[in-house]
């Protein structure tokens, strides 16, 4: 059991270029999340997907869009990236008998 | 809305002393309670949680007890080790339209030498 993956661990970006961020769970949860952590602010939720087929906007939303591709995979994509995306990005997934969340190891962006 | 605060660090610790790291929560309902801990460069695991109050959750030699009248949850440890240097967060479920969220609080690092 790898648990819960992500790709790529770094990346760096200019301001205006595209990306996605790749995560992949294999404990067959139905939830998935993408979180943000930024120095003194803890996680904040950018999105969420309750089931394969279901996404749904968390605290800060703006500036991203997910993709729930399959029960396993739950994408998210910065379109046009700025400054401000300048983060650690982690990915969770938990089951949904219970509140446990599971973490991925994070991706590192950079936006230059 | 729901919010957990934390006390700010970092927290500088030697080898074997005590450890507490405080953790308040405001929420309505009666939530489950968590804490989490990240050791450098990777994500975050769970350390120990309660899901009611009275509970109390224990880890490693972490506890953490559930106050609902205080409305507290504060990571304990007796001694603590090199190892345990590393940033902890205290979280809290929220269920909003049926579906489970957490809310974090903002971390405290904590550094132990030898």
């Amino acid at each position: 059991n790898a648990g819960v993956t992500q790709t790529p661990k770094f990346q760096v970006l200019k301001t205006g270029q595209s990306m996605t961020l790749q995560c992949a769970q294999d404990m067959n949860h139905n939830s998935m999340y993408w979180y943000r952590q930024d120095p003194g602010m803890g996680l904040r939720l950018i999105y969420y997907s309750a089931s394969e087929g279901t996404t749904d906007k968390g605290e800060v939303p703006n500036g991203y869009n997910v993709s729930r591709l399959n029960k396993r995979e739950f994408s998210l994509r910065l379109e046009s990236a700025a400054p401000s995306q300048t983060s650690v990005y982690f990915c969770a997934s938990r089951n949904s008998g219970g509140p446990q969340q599971f973490f991925g190891p994070g991706t590192r962006l950079t936006v230059l | 809305g729901n919010s957990v605060t934390q006390m700010e660090g970092p927290v500088t610790l030697s080898e074997e002393a005590f450890l507490t790291i405080n953790c308040t929560y405001t929420a309505t309902g009666y939530p489950s309670l968590f804490w989490y801990v990240q050791y450098p460069g990777e994500g975050l695991q769970l350390l120990l949680k309660a899901t009611k109050a009275d509970d109390k959750g224990s880890n490693k030699g972490f506890e953490a007890t559930y106050r609902k009248e205080t409305t507290s949850f504060h990571l304990e440890k007796g001694s603590v080790q090199v190892s345990d240097s590393a940033v902890y967060f205290c979280a809290l479920s929220e269920s909003t339209t049926g579906f489970q969220k957490l809310v974090f609080g903002t971390g405290t690092r904590l550094l132990v030498s030898p």
